[in-house]
């Protein structure tokens, strides 16, 4: 079964440090997506990788293929940074259909 | 302003009664999605779309049934609701890329949180 996993699932960090958040998945993917959940439940598309890197702000993702592993990263972040970040898996074969990871719950204190 | 409506918001109901959850958008996005969130689960999807009368079983469509008559509706429709169908859901619409059909980024709707007594 194509699953994904998320590490760490809770975390906690003082504003201005660098984070990162780490997507595994379990066979061939056509693309992998981040998106960010607010406290207050909206959910937000933040990045949808199929190679290489992508950069938005202070966000940075990454795709390691041959790894089947995804990065997200964080730089100076900020109290306003927390949410639930969640990847989603399209498995190659069933593109459009996605499988997500239980997401990494953030919190940013200053 | 480009965005996804869901309606209701809010829905608390009786096992049994038959229900809809309604979801536009705006951007003649040809790809549209349901998920559901649970404690612990996280979100998995219902059902997804790829285009008017096209509809695919996503990982949990038991229980619920869609249609895509046009372009820019997708509604979720609950015949006989039980309560382990108690659970916040969204709708998501997204352009297709490609030939094979990868998702771009999506645009999610703000939540219906529905309860089945």
């Amino acid at each position: 079964k194509n699953e994904v996993e998320q590490s760490p699932q809770n975390l906690t960090a003082q504003e201005g440090e660098f984070i990162t958040i780490n997507c595994s998945y379990s066979v061939g993917i056509s693309a992998l997506h981040w998106l960010q959940q607010h406290p207050g439940g909206g959910i937000v598309s933040l990045f949808m990788l199929s190679s290489g890197k992508k950069k938005h702000g202070r966000l940075i993702a990454t795709i390691n293929i041959q790894e089947k592993h995804s990065s997200l990263h964080i730089t100076a972040s900020h109290p306003r940074d927390s949410a639930v970040y969640i990847c989603a898996a399209e498995y190659t074969g069933t593109a459009s259909k996605l499988t997500f990871g239980t997401g990494t719950r953030l919190q940013v204190t200053l | 302003e480009a965005q996804v409506t869901q309606n209701p918001r809010y829905l608390i109901t009786v096992t049994g009664k038959k229900l809809t959850v309604t979801c536009s958008q705006n951007m003649n996005h040809e790809y549209m999605s349901w998920y559901r969130q649970d404690p612990g689960l996280g979100l998995r999807q219902i059902y997804y779309s790829m285009n008017v009368e096209v509809t695919d079983k996503g990982d949990v469509p038991e229980g619920y049934k869609v249609s895509r008559k046009e372009k820019r509706n997708f509604p979720l429709i609950l015949e006989s609701p039980s309560p382990n169908q108690t659970s916040l859901y969204f709708c998501a619409s997204s352009l297709l890329l490609g030939f094979m059909g990868t998702l771009d980024e999506q645009f999610f709707g703000p939540g219906t949180r529905l309860t089945v007594l």
